[in-house]
């Protein structure tokens, strides 16, 4: 089984549309967050949690909620999904005390179209 | 300025090629570097951590110059499976520990 799941893989939705992402992980990390991936523009990172009672915004935050409802368990909401929404969103997860130091690990990633 | 820049490539280098990528980042206090590997459509995987040393790993080899800030990756006697998009990964303390990605390198290897 994998260790960090992501649901829905595929979905498309209309503008106006709200919409969850959620990603599940049983690595036992504090760490988690979520991206976006972009033709041309590379991982750019939305939200982020160090722990349950920690949320960060990240470079492109607008537009996009998060809920860490517990260690395991990181939301992703579009409140209003427009069209420039349309990308692959990725969780990950990382626990500085690892031994690999910090690596990150990937969900398989959801691709959200927005009509 | 973009925190992390490469050279989208594409590269396209015959089996058994030597093919260097590098990376530059724009924030000198960046702490910790990696090349992450994602094949079409899939998600990004670590590939390696890159040391101030250098580090070397079977046929592929990290260096990080500091003073240039620049990251670079070596992939020797190139194998099909090689194929795929190279993403360089910069974290920092002083950032909050985000993780910068650079867009990727695209290499196929042709046989």
């Amino acid at each position: 089984d994998a260790d960090v799941t992501q649901t829905p893989r595929n979905r498309i939705t209309k503008t106006g549309k709200r919409i969850m992402l959620e990603c599940s992980q049983t690595k036992g990390h504090d760490r988690m967050y979520w991206y976006r991936q972009d033709p041309g523009l590379g991982l750019r990172l939305i939200y982020y949690s160090f722990d349950v009672k920690d949320i960060n915004k990240g470079e492109i935050s607008d537009g996009y909620s998060v809920s860490r409802q517990a260690q395991a368990k990181f939301s992703l909401s579009l409140e209003s999904a427009i069209p420039n929404q349309t990308a692959l969103y990725f969780c990950a997860t990382s626990d500085p005390l690892d031994r690999t130091y910090n690596e990150q690990f990937f969900g398989p990633g959801t691709r959200l179209t927005v009509l | 300025r973009k925190e992390v820049e490469q050279d989208p490539g594409p590269f396209n280098v015959p089996e058994g090629a030597t093919v260097a990528f590098n990376c530059t980042y724009s924030n000198s206090a960046s702490q910790s570097f990696f090349w992450y590997r994602q094949d079409c459509r899939k998600e990004p995987k670590l590939l390696m951590s890159v040391y101030s040393s250098g580090n070397e790993d079977g046929r592929f080899t990290a260096q990080l110059n500091r003073a240039s800030q620049y990251i670079s990756l070596l992939i020797r006697d190139s194998k099909l499976s090689d194929s795929a998009t190279y993403l360089c990964v910069v974290n920092g303390a002083n950032t909050g520990n985000q993780f910068y990605f650079g867009t990727g390198t695209s290499l196929t290897v042709i046989p």
